[in-house]
């Protein structure tokens, strides 16, 4: 069956701009995270939706960023007036429960310039 | 909170020789045990998790890691490598109530022929 799809796979922004980043979850799966995968930071959590509400936001960097997620579906992970801190790949991963093994997308590589 | 320690941020063998990655975890509470690997331009893949019971641990391509509470560790082993297992590998640790996942830095192992 289908995986996890994210979209834009690359996206080159300029600094001070607005980016959304859309994350497509495997069917079904009711628990969606976000991730970032930096040289300087290495992985690390963002946030966690269960159905479309988010009970653990403690990984967003700063009031810039924000997601949502509606459906219990589609989630969007926005950055407002991003920075070149910002520059990473960001990564989608799903899981049919909040217990089980979670999928990851293939990420959407961002470059603030 | 949780943290994880990979020791080692390289390690180089060659084809057909035996390897071990190691991993470090540091909790307060109960958790789940996790070895991801990411080849090149590609998300992460599950290898193997540790929930409960045996705490020798079976997973995809040959890969197996022992869970060992006394020494907070999970380290991963394979007893012959090939050149296929050039990637890099993250050991991960999350709650025992949602997948929220705390990652090492990643360990790149590079098989040579």
């Amino acid at each position: 069956g289908a995986g996890v799809s994210q979209s834009p796979s690359n996206k080159v922004t300029e600094k001070g701009k607005d980016v959304e980043l859309r994350c497509d979850p495997i069917s079904g799966h009711t628990a969606l995270y976000w991730y970032r995968q930096s040289l300087g930071q290495g992985l690390e959590f963002l946030i966690y939706f269960q159905g479309n509400s988010a009970p653990d936001k403690s990984g967003l960097p700063s009031d810039r960023f924000s997601a949502e997620r509606t459906g219990g579906s589609v989630s969007t992970l926005t950055i407002q007036r991003t920075q070149q801190e910002d520059s990473a790949v960001y990564l989608c991963a799903s899981s049919f429960t909040p217990k089980e093994t979670q999928y990851f997308g293939p990420g959407t590589r961002l470059l603030v310039l | 909170a949780q943290s994880v320690t990979q020791l080692d941020s390289q390690v180089p063998v060659f084809e057909e020789a035996p390897v071990e990655l190691r991993c470090n975890y540091s909790s307060s509470v109960s958790v789940y045990l996790f070895w991801y690997v990411q080849y090149p331009n590609q998300g992460l893949q599950l290898l193997l998790k540790y929930l409960s019971g045996s705490t020798l641990v079976k997973g995809i391509n040959g890969f197996e890691a022992e869970f060992n509470k006394s020494q907070t560790s999970f380290h991963l082993r394979k007893p012959s490598v090939h050149i296929s297992d050039t990637a890099e590998y993250f050991c991960a640790v999350s709650g025992t109530s949602y997948g929220k996942l705390t990652f090492g830095q990643g360990t790149i192992l590079t098989v040579h022929p």
